[in-house]
């Protein structure tokens, strides 16, 4: 299995409701990642668990929580968006960040599309 | 600084031509410079990479190209298919930083039949 699954693949959510994102992969990889694309931009790192602990916040708003049940989870809870945070979400994992030999591949999954209404 | 400039922003190719993405970074401590491909809807794909000890790397259709004294490299796609329509982030990591890498700010590339 060399693919990262995301769901949903598309969220309507109003300004007051809380949602959750999902990602999912069994490769084994002890990195993963939440990234955030608008359109027709690059996608702009927001978070990084390196073996299950929170290595990498980019000064994003608390209206974002991440979590890391496990090796191959990471979720995304969101409270109250605004209409500014509907973008493509997209997950990622890398195999060791504790690697240094060699560098690791990002593995991005499909995405989240986020409307926020 | 952590900026990787790219251009051109969007790039039209006829079918069999060679199409050609430029970028450029300023940070030294770079050493491992990776495109992505990404569909409409898709997430990135690795494309192809490069360390700053080798000046060009092929494969396949695609080559990289890399002037490490002016902190240049540039993708070459040869042969040019519809197929290749998408855009194309480069993208720079510090392999003894963290894991954050620093994209170029992305083209979209069309090839017309």
């Amino acid at each position: 299995d060399t693919e990262v699954t995301q769901t949903p693949k598309h969220l309507v959510m109003g300004m007051t409701n809380k949602k959750s994102l999902k990602c999912e992969q069994h490769m084994g990889h002890r990195a993963m990642y939440w990234y955030k694309q608008k359109a027709k931009k690059p996608p702009e790192l927001m978070f990084v668990y390196s073996y299950e602990k929170l290595s990498i916040n980019e000064s994003v708003p608390s209206r974002f929580s991440p979590e890391c049940p496990n090796s191959s989870l990471l979720n995304l809870h969101l409270h109250a968006l605004q209409p500014e945070d509907s973008a493509l979400y997209l997950c990622a994992s890398s195999q060791d960040p504790l690697q240094r030999a060699s560098y690791n591949e990002q593995f991005f999954g499909p995405g989240t599309r986020l409307t926020v209404l | 600084q952590q900026q990787v400039k790219q251009s051109p922003q969007s790039l039209i190719v006829q079918k069999g031509g060679i199409s050609i993405i430029n970028c450029a970074y300023e940070n030294t401590a770079f050493d491992y410079f990776p495109w992505y491909q990404q569909f409409p809807g898709k997430g990135p794909a690795l494309l192809i990479a490069i360390r700053p000890d080798v000046s060009e790397k092929k494969e396949g259709r695609f080559t990289i190209s890399f002037n490490k004294s002016a902190k240049q490299f540039s993708l070459h796609i040869m042969d040019s298919q519809p197929g290749d329509s998408a855009t194309y982030f480069c993208a720079a990591i510090s392999n003894f930083g963290n894991e954050k890498l620093t994209f170029g700010t992305g083209t979209r590339l069309t090839i017309i039949p």
